[in-house]
């Protein structure tokens, strides 16, 4: 399974662009890029997803260059409500195996500030 | 549908002592996963079922930890001799194969004394 870094904490605020790269440098071909968000409390909650190139849904985007050894998280425009912990985690879902293993590293906390 | 249930969503027992945690996934989903996750450290995984076969297990599943999914619709965890350092969030997740998203319940936190 690859590995996965990133930064620790980040702040910004209010009304900013906030990007978050996730490094993965041994990225194999069968693996995806997955995005969550956790809140205190709270179970992790599914951002974004991808394989290659840009997506982008009504919450975030995601960029992920040519080689697939590092992808950003781009939250446009934060508000006080996007403070939280994001986990970048990179996996095979295993369709073939019928398996899959989720590995998440510590996250990245963002503080957004007023 | 309310999304994914746990119960109880806290538990304190005293050391030694065995709990049992149940998960109630979203209803058509036929993956379901369990993780454990520790104040400041993201959700470590535990375990999966594929409908009720348990398919995959991680080495911190220890002899005094089970999961069972028996009609592939809720699932238990359950530890047995607790001791301290199971104290912890225990978080329950599902998803509808082949997509990769998983759906998190609000977790049970366990306090051993």
């Amino acid at each position: 399974l690859a590995k996965t870094t990133q930064p620790i904490s980040m702040d910004s605020y209010e009304g900013q662009e906030v990007n978050i790269t996730c490094s993965h440098n041994n990225i194999a071909t069968n693996d995806y890029i997955t995005w969550y968000q956790q809140f205190p409390s709270q179970g992790p909650r599914f951002i974004i997803q991808g394989y290659k190139t840009k997506v982008t849904n009504e919450v975030a985007s995601l960029f992920i260059p040519a080689d697939r050894k590092s992808s950003t998280l781009s939250l446009p425009r934060v508000s006080l409500s996007d403070t939280a912990v994001y986990y970048c985690l990179v996996g095979d879902a295993g369709l073939n195996t019928g398996g899959f293993k989720t590995i998440f590293g510590a996250g990245t906390r963002l503080f957004v500030k007023a | 549908d309310t999304g994914v249930s746990q119960n109880p969503r806290h538990k304190i027992t005293k050391r030694g002592q065995n709990v049992t945690f149940r998960c109630d996934p979203i209803s058509e989903h036929n993956r379901l996963y369990w993780y454990r996750q520790t104040l400041g450290q993201g959700p470590e995984f535990l375990t999966y079922f594929q409908n009720e076969a348990q398919l995959e297990k991680s080495r911190l599943l220890s002899d005094r930890f089970s999961a069972e999914r028996p009609k592939g619709s809720f699932s238990t965890l359950e530890i047995q001799r607790t001791e301290q350092g199971d104290s912890a969030m225990y978080l329950c997740a599902s998803s509808l194969a082949p997509h990769y998203e998983q759906y998190f319940g609000p977790g049970t936190r366990l306090t051993v004394t």
